[in-house]
């Protein structure tokens, strides 16, 4: 079936310091890829996607490209700042060609930026 | 802002009851889903319900189960509660059954289930 698996956290890091989180899956289709956010208190937010090989998703300074061949979607922002620590879930919808409609995600990787 | 809400926030159940969790998906949203995540776990999808009918269920027992309303709001409700159900409950709702380039799934911020 379907799997995410993300780099294990927690992740302490300092301001302005390079951000990258790794990703891999497995599927038997064509998914499509996110990263989805939880803020403490909060929930999920979709922060990125892409949903073909190649595919750069990015926004708030954050990007992820879709590597077929590596099956990987690793997240990655060049400055972090004390407001992105968070929990960051990577996730998958196999669409095609199976329809499948739910999202299936990693375990989750805490990240904590310190001023 | 989502415009997904859940309630309750939080609630404490005791072993063996019963729970009923609602959702109200955004406007004009016709799909809602609905994830367990356990306490450092990723979310794990329950079901999914598209036009009143359930459309898809991952790996959970029969005790879970669901309705979706003619407005599109949405109920969980979990029979015969074990421990092992304590979890934060998120509801996502979206337009449409599949995720792709124009459909995203917003998501509520949940129910804090503890069963004691």
């Amino acid at each position: 079936g379907d799997s995410v698996t993300q780099m294990e956290g927690p992740v302490t890091l300092s301001e302005e310091a390079f951000l990258t989180i790794n990703c891999t899956y497995t599927a038997t289709g064509y998914p499509s890829l996110f990263w989805y956010v939880q803020y403490p208190g909060e929930g999920l937010q979709l922060l990125l996607k892409a949903t073909k090989a190649d595919d750069k998703g990015s926004n708030k300074g954050f990007e992820a490209t879709y590597r077929k061949e590596t099956t990987s979607f690793h997240l990655e922002k060049g400055s972090v700042q004390v407001s992105d620590s968070a929990v960051y879930f990577c996730a998958l919808s196999e669409n095609y060609p199976f329809n499948d409609y739910k999202l299936s995600f990693g375990a989750g990787t805490t990240v904590t930026v310190r001023a | 802002e989502t415009g997904v809400t859940q309630s309750p926030t939080h609630l404490i159940k005791t072993r063996g009851q019963q729970v009923t969790l609602r959702c109200s998906s955004q406007s004009g949203h016709n799909t809602v889903s609905w994830y367990q995540q356990a306490l450092g776990q990723g979310p794990q999808f329950i079901f999914q319900y598209y036009r009143e009918e359930e459309n898809g269920r991952g790996n959970f027992p029969p005790r879970f189960s669901g309705l979706q309303f003619p407005n599109y709001s949405s109920e969980l409700n979990v029979n015969a509660l074990e421990l092992d159900d304590s979890a934060l409950y998120l509801c996502a709702s979206s337009l449409g059954q599949t995720l792709d380039h124009n459909t995203e799934a917003f998501f509520g911020q949940g129910t804090r289930l503890t069963v004691v």
